[in-house]
C-alpha cells in the first residue's frame, strides 16, 4: 500500500528562520512521482513540485529546495529565509504510474509571524 | 488556457438535501480525478473518470455518493441525502491523456467547492 506521512502538524517560525518539512513515504512501485502542494488560506491548491522517482538530484527554486533520498524514503522541503507569506498548509504527495490518483500526507501547517 | 473549474465555489445544504458539485476540465484535459479535504486532514483521492467512464472509484463512501463525466458539459458530483460529515472542500483535478506512454500529465488542481451541511 502506498503512504505519505507528514510527521510535523505544526510549524511556527519566526521571519528569516531557515524551515524544513519532513515527509516519509511507503510504495512498492519502483516508478513513482512525488510532489508538494502549497495551500494558503485562501483555500486552493498551488503545485510547487513533482519529482520522479528514478531523479534523485536535489531541487533549488529561489527560497525553495527539496531534498529527495530513495534510501531513506523521504522527500523533505526547505524554506530559506521564511517570510510571513509562506504562512499556509503544505501537503506532500505520493503518485504511482502516471494516471493515478495522488496519495496525500495529511498537511504541515507552518505559520511565520513578523 | 483558463484553468480548472469548479462551480459552485461555497455551496450549503440541509440535511437531506441533494449537492451537485461541478468542474469543468482544463481544455484539452480529458480525465477528471476528485477528491475531498475534510477538516483538518489532507485530500482523500475519490475517483478517478475519463469521458463517460469511471476508472477507478476505490476512493468513494458505497452509498449516496456518484460521479459522472459525460461525453458533453462537466463532471459532476454528486451527494444525495446529505448528512453533516459531509461537510468538507471537494477539489478536482484534471489532466491530459492518461501516461501509458511513460509520459506523466500533470494533475491540475480546480479552486475546490466548500460544501457545507447545516
Amino acid at each position: 500500500a502506498q503512504k505519505v506521512t507528514q510527521a510535523q502538524t505544526e510549524i511556527s517560525v519566526v521571519e528569516k528562520e531557515d524551515v524544513t518539512l519532513d515527509c516519509v513515504y511507503e510504495t512498492r512501485d519502483t516508478t513513482y512521482y512525488l510532489f508538494w502542494y502549497k495551500q494558503p488560506p485562501s483555500g486552493e491548491l498551488v503545485f510547487l513540485i513533482r519529482r520522479n522517482s528514478f531523479d534523485e538530484q536535489n531541487e533549488i527554486s529561489g527560497r525553495y529546495s527539496w531534498n529527495f533520498q530513495k534510501s531513506t524514503s523521504s522527500f523533505n522541503f526547505t524554506i530559506t529565509a521564511s517570510q510571513v507569506v509562506d504562512s499556509a498548509v503544505y501537503f506532500c504527495a505520493l503518485s504511482g504510474q502516471a494516471g493515478t490518483a495522488l496519495i496525500f500526507g495529511k498537511g504541515t501547517t507552518l505559520s511565520v509571524s513578523s | 488556457n483558463a484553468g480548472v473549474m469548479q462551480n459552485p465555489r461555497h455551496l450549503v445544504r440541509r440535511r437531506g438535501q441533494e449537492a451537485r458539485l461541478r468542474c469543468s476540465p482544463m481544455k484539452g484535459h480529458s480525465h477528471v480525478y476528485w477528491y475531498r479535504q475534510l477538516p483538518e486532514e489532507g485530500l482523500k483521492f475519490m475517483v478517478y473518470l475519463q469521458k463517460e467512464n469511471i476508472i477507478d472509484e476505490s476512493g468513494m463512501p458505497k452509498e449516496r455518493f456518484s460521479a459522472e463525466f459525460p461525453k458533453e458539459g462537466p463532471s459532476i458530483l454528486r451527494i444525495q441525502q446529505v448528512v453533516r460529515g459531509d461537510s468538507a472542500a471537494y477539489f478536482c483535478a484534471s489532466s491530459r491523456i492518461s501516461g501509458t506512454s511513460g509520459i506523466y500529465n500533470e494533475q491540475f488542481f480546480g479552486p475546490g467547492t466548500r460544501l457545507t451541511v447545516l
